[in-house]
């Protein structure tokens, strides 16, 4: 069965730079999700988007930002990285109408220096 | 303040025994409770998930107990392989208010002993 689908897997960036995640859900769904895993941690819930519209927004800081594209494929750009941005970014995709079951992609390891 | 509490951190059992992970929420608008399967480097993976209207759910050698009134659930894991040696995470989210976004306990991580 076709996954959800997250590129690039790993990244390394300078601080200050800019850079952009991309998602490509599972076929049919309808929402998207970003998540960020430092070391160690629990996924933070970033932000979400059912139907190519913002549904829901949790600790995202304000350089960063998402959309999501008419194929329902996501971005996430992230611009001034600073070290602590260093983390797993995950993205996960349902189908509101087959009982919001998540199901994430492989993630991209993003490294900044 | 974490939403949802997950214990313990580590577990250790040794191969067909039973690791048991529990996890306490006290926001009462969650009604969706999933477990999350994750190895290093990977992403987490849905192993099986319940709604309160149910108290116990059986998947394959995955058990989900639920006990509303304590706002309390737990992960039973029956013969337990070195292969299930990976990191569990109980999340939850609140479909009935609309909001779908996971809240995650810390995880547990469990090694299974040959």
């Amino acid at each position: 069965a076709a996954g959800v689908i997250q590129s690039p897997r790993h990244l390394i960036k300078e601080k200050r730079e800019t850079a952009t995640l991309k998602c490509y859900p599972i076929p049919r769904h309808d929402t998207v999700y970003w998540y960020q895993q430092g070391p160690g941690q629990d996924p933070q819930f970033l932000i979400s988007f059912y139907e190519k519209m913002q549904s829901d927004k949790g600790s995202i800081p304000d350089r960063f930002s998402a959309q999501q594209f008419s194929d329902y494929h996501s971005e996430l750009n992230m611009s001034s990285l600073e070290l602590g941005d260093s983390a797993l970014y995950f993205c996960a995709s349902s189908l509101v109408r087959g009982g919001y079951e998540q199901y994430f992609g492989p993630g991209t390891r993003l490294t900044v220096t | 303040q974490q939403q949802v509490k997950q214990s313990p951190q580590s577990l250790i059992v040794q191969k067909g025994g039973i690791p048991i992970i529990n996890c306490a929420y006290e926001n009462t608008a969650f009604d969706y409770f999933p477990w999350y399967q994750q190895f290093p480097g990977k992403g987490p993976a849905l192993l099986i998930a319940i709604r309160p209207d149910v108290s116990e759910k059986k998947e394959g050698r995955f058990t989900i107990s639920f006990n509303k009134s304590a706002k309390q659930f737990s992960l039973h894991i029956m013969d337990s392989q070195p292969g299930d040696s990976a990191t569990y995470f109980c999340a939850a989210s609140s479909e009935g208010a609309g909001s779908y976004q996971l809240t995650f306990g810390k995880g547990t991580k469990l090694s299974v002993i040959p």
